[in-house]
């Protein structure tokens, strides 16, 4: 079964300074790996998602995230916060060619002046 | 602009009361989803619908039901609403395209529930 790990439930950080957050995942074949980002009262945006290829994967908003096989990862990363950033941040796992996701827990990202 | 909609952002129950939660798409998709969040569970889907008529149960799918008449609209209900359904309910729809290797799911607002 699927199953991805968020550890840091809550992580703050400067305005300015670099952000990363950690999604290790469990599955057994070739993942599809998304970030999503909850602002508050908002439902979920797509950040980026990786399928293959280019293990240093693009996406909205200045982020990036780096496909780890070896350590079952996908950390995203931004090297500049900025405040507006604060969010809600899910990291999740699907199969080719399957409708489902598994989502976890959440980081919630708190941005200081 | 793609847009999913959902009834109610906040909505108050009494334990016992039959509640409905409604979801609207309109970009034609055929993959429609009910997932509840709760803080330090991430999202857990509920239920989701592959067409019309058509449903299959989530993880987490115990004290609801589904319902999807019509392509554009899925409805979660609750049959007898309990404290332990009090959360935010988020609906997410995505294409059926089997071109392509993954279809993104786009979300509504969410849905806040307090069960009393």
């Amino acid at each position: 079964a699927q199953s991805v790990t968020q550890p840091d439930i809550h992580i703050t950080v400067s305005e300015g300074a670099s952000l990363e957050l950690r999604c290790n995942y469990s599955y057994g074949a070739t993942p599809y790996l998304f970030w999503y980002v909850q602002s508050p009262g908002q439902g979920l945006q797509l950040l980026l998602k990786y399928f293959s290829g280019d293990t240093l994967v693009q996406g909205i908003k200045g982020f990036e995230a780096e496909f780890k096989r070896s350590q079952s990862s996908f950390n995203l990363r931004k090297p500049s916060v900025h405040w507006s950033d604060a969010a809600e941040y899910f990291c999740a796992v699907g199969a080719r060619y399957g409708n489902k996701l598994v989502f976890g827990a959440g980081t919630i990202l708190r941005v200081k002046s | 602009d793609v847009k999913v909609t959902q009834s109610s952002r906040y909505l108050v129950k009494r334990t016992g009361e039959k509640v409905f939660l409604e979801c609207v798409q309109d970009m034609d998709h055929e993959n429609m989803f009910w997932y509840r969040q709760d803080p330090g569970l991430g999202l857990r889907l509920i239920y989701f619908s592959y067409d019309v008529k058509m449903k299959e149960k989530g993880d987490i799918p115990e004290g609801y039901s589904v319902s999807r008449e019509k392509k554009e609209r899925f409805s979660l209900i609750l049959e007898s609403a309990s404290t332990n359904q009090t959360s935010m309910y988020l609906c997410a729809s995505s294409p059926r395209d089997y071109s392509q290797s993954y279809n993104e799911q786009f979300f509504g607002p969410g849905t806040r529930l307090t069960v009393l």
